[in-house]
């Protein structure tokens, strides 16, 4: 039971340049999250999903987009990157919204 | 807007001492909180859920208690190992759906 995959482990961008990070999770599970880490901001909200077909913006969504493209998969896409998104991202899942939240390993994201 | 605090940043005890973890949070109007325990370079772990209506909830050598009108809960390690050296994130779900985590508490169990 692989729980939540994401994929890249790592990357690292030139300023302007798009990526997608992608997120699986093979729980069922209703709702989906993507998260940053950034020392001393702790974890932040950028995107989730609380049911497939939906998404809503989260606290920092600027310069983000999702899909949740069906139960399992839901990723998110930098169009232009920049230095600010620099940051370590999370994909999370749970049954439903009050639920325990599953992470998957996290993805190291540098934007040079 | 809720807020979510952890006291203190870091914490090293000798193995074997009973320690307690603090976090506390602005408002309390929350459905549940969460406690997480983060190794380096690694996910979140879910160790705990507190249901707003519970007081406590308990696995293993842990114990987590809430205290939702007084807006803190705290997470009780009975006997440290070296192995419970990591950092613990507490988080709440409050009106919004969301959780809103906490900055975390870094442990070290020195041997």
């Amino acid at each position: 039971n692989a729980g939540v995959t994401q994929t890249p482990k790592f990357q690292v961008l030139k300023t302007g340049q798009s990526m997608t990070l992608q997120c699986a999770q093979d729980m069922n599970h209703n709702s989906m999250y993507w998260y940053r880490q950034d020392p001393g901001m702790g974890l932040r909200l950028i995107y989730y999903s609380a049911s497939e077909g939906t998404t809503d913006k989260g606290e920092v969504p600027n310069g983000y987009n999702v899909s949740r493209l069906n139960k399992r998969e839901f990723s998110l896409r930098l169009e232009s990157a920049a230095p600010s998104q620099t940051s370590v991202y999370f994909c999370a899942s749970s049954q439903d919204w009050e639920e325990k939240l599953f992470f998957g390993s996290g993805t190291q994201l540098s934007v040079l | 807007k809720q807020e979510v605090t952890q006291i203190p940043a870091a914490l090293s005890v000798p193995e074997g001492e009973n320690l307690v973890l603090n976090c506390s949070f602005t408002d309390s109007a929350i459905y549940n909180l969460q406690w997480f325990r983060q190794d380096p370079g690694k996910g979140l772990t879910s160790l705990l859920l507190i249901q707003s209506s519970q007081r406590e909830q308990t696995s293993g050598r842990l114990n987590a208690s809430l205290d939702k009108s007084s807006g803190r809960s705290t997470l009780y390690i009975a006997a440290s190992q070296p192995g419970d050296s990591a950092t613990y994130l507490c988080a709440v779900t409050g009106s919004s759906y969301k959780l809103i985590f906490g900055s975390g508490t870094r442990l070290l169990v020195r041997p």
